[in-house]
């Protein structure tokens, strides 16, 4: 299995503009994690979703932020319109539902807001 | 909610043991795991401990006392190649949801 695969690698926007971010979890999992990461913040858990279902959003900071996951194999997180508060690295993180199973992340979307 | 704590910064020479400490807050306490995460990558999985004691993993063990809130993980043998960050994550809400610490940066020297 190819990992966790997070796309874009890299984006670069101006403030206001609609972010879209793509994750496809691994193939089986069935638990799927957003979280962003900065210095200041660390790594914050943004959403979770099991079998497709978001079980906990309330690491989502604003309304600016909504995550869907129309199937088990896609999950975005959109931020609309962002600002440069926004920037950070964002992680999809995907596991087998259970108690202490391992998390696997992608390799970020690094997000930059100008 | 759920917090964690961890010291930001640890400094150790080459071969020497260094222990990560992390105390935490949570509602609903299934597990403490550990992660690593080198500078520009992904974190990835460590170890896990859902009961009280230690669990050992090759060069790294992780300890957990559920009464004290509290563990560490343990590196032994250090190795430049473990300058990374750790970050301790609890699971709460069924197990399922994986809060992370603020994590500590451990830096190893010649």
């Amino acid at each position: 299995d190819a990992g966790v695969i997070q796309s874009p690698r890299h984006e670069v926007t101006e403030m206001g503009q609609e972010v879209t971010l793509r994750c496809k979890p691994i193939s089986g999992h069935n638990s799927l994690f957003w979280y962003r990461q900065t210095m200041m913040r660390g790594l914050e858990l943004l959403i979770y979703f099991n079998n497709n279902v978001p079980i906990d959003d309330s690491g989502m900071p604003e309304d600016r932020f909504s995550a869907k996951m129309p199937n088990a194999s896609f999950s975005t997180l959109k931020i609309q319109p962002s600002e440069p508060r926004d920037s950070a690295v964002y992680f999809c993180a995907s596991s087998l539902l259970g108690v202490g199973t391992e998390a696997f992340f992608g390799q970020g979307t690094r997000l930059t807001v100008v | 909610g759920q917090s964690l704590e961890q010291p930001s910064e640890v400094t150790a020479v080459e071969g020497a043991i260094v222990q990560i400490n992390c105390t935490y807050q949570t509602s609903g306490f299934y597990g403490l795991s550990w992660y690593q995460q080198h500078d520009g990558g992904a974190p990835t999985f460590l170890s896990y401990n859902a009961l009280d004691g230690l669990e050992e993993t090759g060069r790294f063990s992780s300890f957990l006392s559920r009464s004290d809130s509290y563990g560490y993980l343990l590196l032994q043998e250090l190795q430049m190649k473990d300058s990374a960050s750790y970050f301790c994550a609890v699971g709460s809400g069924g197990g399922n949801k994986l809060t992370f610490g603020t994590g500590t940066q451990l830096k190893v020297e010649l």
